[in-house]
């Protein structure tokens, strides 16, 4: 089974300056997807990136980028020029790519809290 | 355009009572899933199912029940509220493919169970 894990419960940033927050997987595919997924207090999950494990580009959105390292089966996800708004629990997440039953579901870490001070 | 719709948005229970969460969604999705969050432990799997009629269980199945009449309805059952079942639920709905991977949301049900 694929696990995900979030060794940052909790992380800081001051305004404007550039945190990055951390996630390793386990998992015996080659071929999958990873996510980062922003719930502020409103509850709601919003996606912010997606990375395909059968490419070796990281993903990038706007301020939002990652490094993925599929050899070490790592994906972290900077955030640049944070700003108030980005503050909330920010979850990684994994999903199988070959497709039948629950390989669509997705498998999640514990969560790192961001906060951003002004 | 509602995506996935979940009702209630909070809830208190009594130990012992009964009740239906309730989503629907309105992208045609195949796949629809259960989730529940506690505190510092992510988002677990409750069930999940690829489309009418057919459902599974995911890792924390225990005290719920599911059906899929419809493509666009996925209800939760509580039969025997317990206080371990005190958490925000979130249903999801995805597309069944390899090319569009994005999980949709709802906005989570909060549920204290007393």
């Amino acid at each position: 089974a694929q696990t995900v894990t979030q060794s940052q419960p909790e992380m800081s940033v001051q305004e404007a300056e550039t945190v990055t927050l951390s996630c390793t997987y386990d998992t015996s595919e080659s071929d999958y997807y990873l996510f980062w997924y922003k719930q502020p207090p409103s509850r709601q999950m919003i996606l912010v990136i997606r990375q395909e494990a059968y490419k070796q580009q990281n993903a990038t959105e706007n301020r939002f980028s990652v490094n993925f390292q599929k050899a070490a089966k790592s994906f972290s996800l900077k955030i640049s020029d944070s700003q108030l708004g980005d503050a909330a629990m920010y979850f990684c997440a994994y999903r199988d790519r070959k497709g039948g039953g629950s390989n669509y579901k997705l498998t999640f870490g514990k969560g790192t809290l961001l906060t951003v001070n002004p | 355009n509602a995506g996935v719709t979940q009702t209630p948005k909070f809830r208190i229970l009594k130990i012992g009572q009964s009740m239906t969460l309730q989503c629907t969604q309105d992208m045609n999705h195949n796949y629809m899933y259960w989730y529940r969050q506690d505190p510092g432990m992510g988002l677990k799997l409750i069930y999940y199912s690829v489309g009418a009629g057919i459902t599974d269980k995911g890792e924390v199945p225990n005290g719920y029940n599911v059906s899929r009449s419809t493509t666009e309805d996925f209800p939760l059952r509580l039969e025997l509220a317990a206080p371990s079942q005190t958490s925000v639920y979130f249903c999801a709905s995805s597309y069944p493919g390899t090319g569009n991977t994005e999980a949709f949301f709802g906005q989570g049900t909060r549920l204290t169970v007393v």
